[in-house]
């Protein structure tokens, strides 16, 4: 089966840095996604690593490292609206997505 | 482009009786997977069609059921209800399975719950 570890909850402060870290034990390997999901809405695709190293989307980067079974979602320059939670995932068998229990993210100002 | 299209949006139901849920994916997109959210087990991946295919199935019971249309439009079925069905279910489109850019697209979601 999968499994993926994600702390909990990170609070940072506006115009912080957070580190979100995912750990996986999977078969099949496809890839990592990252996924942000505001209260009471739908997840919204964030990024996807298929290969090891840094993926940049403006101020949100991923990374992945598949010899380490690891991945972690960057958020630079924090804004309020980044409250959320953020969930990676596993992507195995054709489309199918493996979800961590999901990091909230609380941005203070 | 529209997005993806779930109805309802909210649904209450009794135990025992049977629901289903409608999802009409992105334009083009042919591959539609189904996810459960709840508060203690997370997002779980009930199954996946492709070209009206049942391609990858979850861990869920027999009482979960789906299908996909032609048109690529799908449709999930719960038989007899419990209360622990009560979650939100979300649906996810994405252009076709193993797609290099792995990006899937969700709807809204149906809000069931089950008294």
């Amino acid at each position: 089966g999968q499994s993926l570890e994600q702390p909990s909850e990170v609070t940072a402060v506006e115009g912080a840095i957070v580190q979100i870290n995912c750990t996986y034990q999977t078969s099949g390997f496809y890839g990592l996604s990252w996924y942000q999901q505001h209260d009471g809405g739908a997840p919204t695709f964030l990024s996807y690593n298929a290969l090891d190293g840094l993926e940049e989307t403006g101020r949100f980067s991923s990374f992945l490292s598949r010899s380490d079974s690891y991945g972690y979602l960057l958020l630079q320059e924090l804004q309020m609206k980044d409250s959320a939670s953020y969930f990676c995932a596993v992507r195995t068998a054709g489309n199918k997505l493996t979800f961590g229990g999901g990091t909230r993210v609380l941005v203070k100002p | 482009k529209a997005g993806v299209t779930q109805t309802p949006r909210y649904l209450i139901k009794t135990r025992g009786q049977q629901v289903t849920l409608s999802c009409s994916p992105i334009s083009g997109h042919r591959s539609v997977s189904w996810y459960q959210q709840t508060p203690g087990q997370g997002l779980q991946f009930l199954f996946e069609y492709f070209s009206e295919t049942q391609r990858n199935k979850g861990n869920f019971p027999g009482r979960f059921s789906g299908r996909q249309f032609s048109n690529s439009r799908s449709e999930m079925n719960v038989s007899t209800l419990e209360l622990g069905d009560s979650a939100l279910y979300l649906c996810a489109s994405s252009l076709a399975p193993g797609d290099r850019r792995g990006e899937a697209f969700f709807g809204q979601g149906t809000r069931l719950t089950v008294v």
